[in-house]
């Protein structure tokens, strides 16, 4: 099966711009996840979907960070404006956990690393 | 405050010993422990999961354990190879609570031959 495709690979940008990632889940899978990994860190869970709808974004910074799961497939994550600390990969991961109980494998893709100059 | 710490940040082993990696935690219930594997510039592979009510899973040459009277987890790969030489993130899974899910910052494995 296809792994969870993420893109783009890299993106440069200056400080207060906006950026965009794009995740493209494994067919099938009803819950989708966006972390946040900074250099030598764990990734921090910033929002996970279960199809379309929202279960946890507790961890993510709302004034500046938005996510979106149209039709419960792809995702969007985006950042407006970002500032020098979000420098970090942001993965994107999947799993056929239907009921929201994290007792299924998250298949991750390799993310976007992100640099704010 | 709610902390989980794996045992070291980087851990050397020589080629054929067994590597045991450890992940404590404090002031969390999980009902689920992952186990992940990461190499540079890739995303986390997921290797094993263990619920609350088991003790011991086994896939091959990985074991891992689960204690929640200690509220440790130990991971342990037999028969090491250079191959094995990554990071290991360990995973804890809340259901429902504050945070459903959080990892610990890795412990970097490297096997010598």
């Amino acid at each position: 099966e296809a792994g969870v495709a993420q893109s783009p690979r890299y993106k440069i940008i200056e400080k207060r711009q906006s950026v965009a990632f794009w995740c493209n889940p494994i067919s099938g899978h009803a819950t989708l996840y966006w972390y946040q990994q900074i250099l030598g860190q764990g990734p921090k869970l910033l929002i996970q979907f279960q199809n379309n709808g929202v279960v946890d974004d507790s961890q993510l910074p709302k004034d500046r960070f938005s996510a979106e799961r149209l039709k419960g497939v792809d995702s969007t994550l985006k950042i407006q404006p970002a500032k020098l600390e979000d420098s970090a990969v942001y993965l994107c991961a999947s799993s056929l956990d239907r009921l929201g109980l994290g007792n299924q494998p998250q298949h991750f893709g390799d993310g976007t690393r992100l640099s704010i100059l | 405050s709610q902390k989980i710490e794996q045992n070291s940040e980087a851990l050397n082993i020589q080629e054929g010993k067994t590597a045991t990696l450890t992940c404590n935690y404090t002031n969390y219930s999980p009902a689920y422990l992952q186990w992940y594997r990461q190499d540079p510039g890739r995303g986390p592979v997921f290797l094993l999961l263990i619920r609350e009510n088991e003790k011991e899973k086994r896939k091959e040459r990985l074991k891992v354990t689960f204690d929640t009277t200690l509220k440790q987890s130990l991971f342990h790969i037999t028969a090491s190879q250079p191959a094995d030489s990554a990071t290991y993130l360990c995973a804890l899974v809340v259901p429902r609570g504050n945070t459903p899910l959080v990892f610990g910052k890795g412990t970097r494995l490297s096997v010598i031959a």
